[in-house]
């Protein structure tokens, strides 16, 4: 099947430090997400982009579709102390038929030391 | 609005005790969707149910089995628990069908802690 390299696995930064991470695959997807799992509790949605080439932000955070539509980039800038968690990519194909294919990547921890 | 929400939060079982995880999401969403987060594998797909009546296995499912009891509610069954289905299991569900040109994100509850020895 599918599989994401994600990396770095993890960051150790300071506060107030930009954060980059990508994930890259040997196939194709239609759809990359990006979610932040916080400790104790489920992923959470970050942003979603649709289109290869697409550059979207949300607050200090932007994310880019390649456009090769097999990598996917994430940019946190001026880093706090409460964006510690664990950020996972997930790319999606769509199939053909009815089978749903959402891979994940392994994730990246990071840490900021205030 | 509650979102996606799972029951129970922590579970210790011995080994070859049953249990079913509940899941129950108010967002009117179609389709439905059991992970499992262990250490340095991500997370990995066990079941889902790309619609109410429909389920179809994961990359994961052995061992499992699901019940999609209604829209809103998606049951996964440990029928005789080993501790290599120590992990942390997470309910996600999605507005779309999961079917060709879905690109509705997963929701994802909080998660069951299960530690089984």
């Amino acid at each position: 099947g599918q599989q994401l390299n994600q990396s770095p696995q993890s960051m150790f930064i300071q506060e107030g430090e930009d954060v980059s991470m990508n994930c890259t695959s040997s196939s194709i997807f239609n759809t990359w997400l990006w979610y932040k799992q916080d400790p104790g509790e489920g992923p959470v949605l970050l942003i979603a982009l649709y289109k290869a080439g697409e550059l979207t932000s949300n607050g200090r955070l932007t994310a880019q579709f390649g456009i090769t539509r097999k990598d996917s980039f994430l940019n946190i800038s001026a880093s706090i102390p409460s964006d510690v968690g664990i950020y996972f990519c997930a790319g999606q194909i769509n199939s053909g038929g009815s089978n749903y294919k959402l891979t994940f990547g392994k994730g990246t921890l990071l840490t900021v030391n205030p | 609005n509650a979102g996606v929400t799972q029951t129970p939060k922590f579970q210790v079982l011995k080994t070859g005790q049953s249990m079913t995880l509940q899941c129950a999401q108010d967002m009117n969403h179609n389709s439905m969707y059991w992970y499992r987060q262990d250490p340095g594998m991500g997370l990995r797909l066990i079941y889902y149910s790309a619609s109410e009546g429909t389920t179809d296995k994961g990359e994961v499912p052995n061992g499992y089995n699901v019940s999609r009891l209604n829209k809103r509610e998606f049951s996964l069954r440990l029928e005789s628990a080993a501790p290599s289905q120590t992990s942390v299991y997470f309910c996600a569900s999605r507005l779309g069908t999961g079917r060709v040109l879905d690109n509705s994100p997963l929701h994802f509850g909080n998660g069951t802690r299960l530690t089984v020895t």
